[in-house]
This record gives structure tokens, sequence and C-alpha cells, in this order.
């Protein structure tokens, strides 16, 4: 699976759009870019995935550039509980042993009051 | 409906003993996941289930882990002989069966948390 990188950190106002960046230069044409977060003491939860199209579900928004080489998982309305470690991982989806999830460090949003 | 659910929640116990975690899957999902993750690391793939295939054991450390699962529900991780360095979280994940053009989205528990003392 291709490489990701993340800001370690970033801080967001209650209320406002959180924007999350991931970089993935080297990721292949059939790897999907998917976004987890973790809350603190709770496993992780699955929040979207996109290949190529930008997509929105009812937790976020996924934005990924033209050449796939970064995206965005925007908030858009942050609040308390969504503070997280959020994760994003590149894949494939099908074939061989991809089920197996791996984290890196990810980003630390903390939402503020 | 129920998300995946895992007892106990809590698990203190002596170095060299047994102990059991169990896992309880979403219903209707097929594939089963158990991951470890330690104090501020990320995820660590154990072992995964199938239907009736022969699982995936590639993320087992030791000969002292083990997992069954009961058709296509219940699953029980065993460790045997714990060691203080087994001290983590005890993840288990499930999802539908993942189809060629589908996607893999694991729905986890809340864990277990392993203290070997």
């Amino acid at each position: 699976d291709a490489k990701t990188t993340q800001p370690p950190s970033m801080d967001c106002a209650e209320g406002r759009a959180a924007n999350l960046p991931c970089n993935h230069s080297t990721i292949s044409g059939n790897e999907y870019v998917y976004w987890y977060r973790q809350i603190h003491s709770q496993g992780p939860q699955y929040i979207i995935h996109g290949l190529k199209n930008n997509e929105t579900n009812e937790m976020a928004s996924l934005i990924i550039t033209e050449d796939r080489k970064s995206s965005t998982l925007i908030l858009p309305h942050a609040t308390l509980r969504d503070t997280a470690v959020y994760y994003c991982i590149v894949r494939v989806d099908s074939g061989g042993s991809n089920y197996k999830l791996t984290f890196g460090k990810g980003t630390l949003l903390t939402v503020n009051p | 409906g129920a998300g995946v659910s895992q007892s106990p929640s809590n698990k203190v116990t002596e170095k060299g003993k047994d102990v059991e975690l169990r896992c309880d899957p979403i219903s209707g999902h097929t594939a089963l996941y158990w991951y470890r993750q330690r104090l501020g690391q990320g995820l660590e793939f154990l072992i995964y289930f199938q239907g009736n295939s022969a699982p995936d054991k590639s993320g087992l450390p030791s000969d002292r882990f083990s997992a069954e699962r009961t058709g296509e529900s219940v699953s029980t991780l065993t460790i045997q002989r714990t060691q203080q360095e087994d001290s983590a979280v005890y993840l288990c994940a499930s999802s539908l069966y993942p189809l060629p053009s589908g996607s893999y989205e694991q729905y986890f528990g809340p864990g277990t948390r392993l203290t070997v003392t």
C-alpha cells in the first residue's frame, strides 16, 4: 500500500469546518483513499473512502486532487465529539490480503469550544 | 442495528495466566478480524476469518496466541501464558465479505484492554 503523510495535529473551533490534509504522492491507479478515525478509548471508525471523484456522506466530504496525489477530509461543522485521531490510508480494494488495515500516526484533531 | 461487541472491556491478569477474549460481530458480516493496538501505536493485524475458508493467521505473534470462530458468529482470541508485552487493546472488527468491486469497510468493536501484571 502507498505511504501517506499527515500533519501530527490540528486544532479547529467548534462549529467551523475542519479540513484534514493527506499526501499520498505514490498512490497507484487502483488504490482507494480511506479515512478512519479513533476517538479516545474507542475502536477505529470508518468515515469515508474514494477513488478519484469527490465523495460526501453524512459524516464528511472527501476531496481528491485531480492527480490523486493528495486529498482532504472535510468535517463541515466540527463538534467537540469530533476530537479524535484521523487516519488516512490508501489501499487496493480487492485481491490479495489487502483486508489488513494498517494505520500510521494520523492527525490528532482537537475541536475547541 | 447492534454493532460489534467485545468482552470483557477490561482484563487484568497475572503473568503466566491464560486469557480468553470474545468478539460478537455484526449479524450478517461474514468477515471477522482481530487486531492489537499497543499504547500510542497503530493497528497490528493478528488474524482474519472469512466464512469456511482457512483463517489467515499470519499476524499472530507467537504460538501462545490462537483464535477460533464459530460459523459466522462469535470469535474468541486466546492468549496462553501471558507476558507483560501482551498488554494492549485487542480490537475486533467485522465486515461484509469484500467483493472484488466492493469496499472494505471494517466496523470495529470497543476493544478489550488487557493488562498483564
